[in-house]
C-alpha cells in the first residue's frame, strides 16, 4: 500500500517556464512533508519542506503548496533551469516523527 | 558531498550469497537509516539505528539484518540473496533520534546486482 504517490513518472519543461511536480498521500497522520532532489550517481538531497500547519513554503525559486483536505502537495519551480533536471522525491513524516515515507519519484527534464 | 560514506559503491554477486554494506554517518550524527531503491521504485525504508540501538523498522526482510557499532558506523547484511534483491541501497544519517524535521543526509548508495 503506497501511502505517498507521485503519479507522474516524468515531466518535461522548457527552460524559464514553471515546473509543477505533484504528490498525493493517504495517511492523515502525516505531519511534515519534504521534497528531495536526486541527481544520477548521487544520493537524494533535501530541497524544501512544509509543516502540516502551513499551506505554503517558499525558498527562492522553489515553493511547496500543501492542501490537507485533498491530501495533496505540489512543488513549483519558477523559473526552471536545466540544472534542475533531476528526480524529485516527495516524502512524508509521521506525527511520531520517526518514519519518513517516500514517493516513487518524478524525473524532471528542463530543456534549454 | 553529504558527509555520509557508503562502501562498496558497486557489488555483483550470485544468488544465495551473503553481502555486507557499510555506512559511515556524518560526523556528529547519531542516527543511521537504510533505504532500498529498486528499479524505478521509490525509496523503501528498511531500518533505523540511533546511537547503537534499533529505533524503527520498516519493510525489512528477515534475510536482512543491520547493526550500528560504537563508532556509529553501520552495516547492512543481506543473506540468501535473490534476484529481486538487486537494488540501490542508501544509507542516511541525522543528528537526532528521529527524522524530526525529516532532513536526512544521504550517501551515494551501494548498487547491488544479484546474478
Amino acid at each position: 500500500d503506497q501511502q505517498v504517490k507521485q503519479n507522474s513518472p516524468s515531466l518535461s519543461v522548457q527552460e524559464g517556464r514553471i515546473s509543477i511536480l505533484n504528490c498525493d498521500y493517504t495517511n492523515s497522520m502525516f505531519d511534515y512533508f519534504l521534497w528531495y532532489k536526486k541527481y544520477p550517481a548521487e544520493g537524494p538531497t533535501f530541497l524544501i519542506s512544509i509543516s502540516s500547519i502551513k499551506d505554503k513554503n517558499e525558498d527562492g525559486r522553489f515553493t511547496v503548496f500543501l492542501n490537507k483536505s485533498a491530501k495533496h502537495l505540489s512543488l513549483h519551480i519558477v523559473p526552471s533551469q536545466p540544472g534542475d533536471s533531476a528526480v524529485y522525491f516527495c516524502a512524508a513524516l509521521n506525527n511520531a516523527g520517526n518514519m519518513l515515507t517516500f514517493g516513487g519519484g518524478t524525473r524532471l527534464m528542463v530543456k534549454p | 558531498d553529504s558527509g555520509v560514506t557508503q562502501t562498496p559503491k558497486h557489488l555483483i554477486t550470485a544468488t544465495g550469497q551473503r553481502v555486507t554494506l557499510r555506512c559511515s554517518p556524518r560526523s556528529g550524527d547519531l542516527s543511521v537509516y537504510w533505504y532500498q531503491q529498486s528499479l524505478d521504485q521509490g525509496l523503501q525504508f528498511l531500518i533505523q539505528y540511533y546511537n547503537g540501538e534499533e529505533r524503527a523498522k520498516g519493510n525489512i526482510l528477515e534475510r536482512f539484518s543491520a547493526q550500528q557499532f560504537p563508532d556509529l558506523h553501520s552495516e547492512l547484511n543481506l543473506s540468501s540473496l535473490e534476484l529481486g534483491d538487486s537494488a540501490l541501497y542508501f544509507c542516511a544519517s541525522s543528528v537526532g533520534g528521529n527524522p524530526y524535521t525529516g532532513e536526512l543526509f544521504f550517501g551515494e548508495g551501494s548498487r547491488l546486482t544479484v546474478l
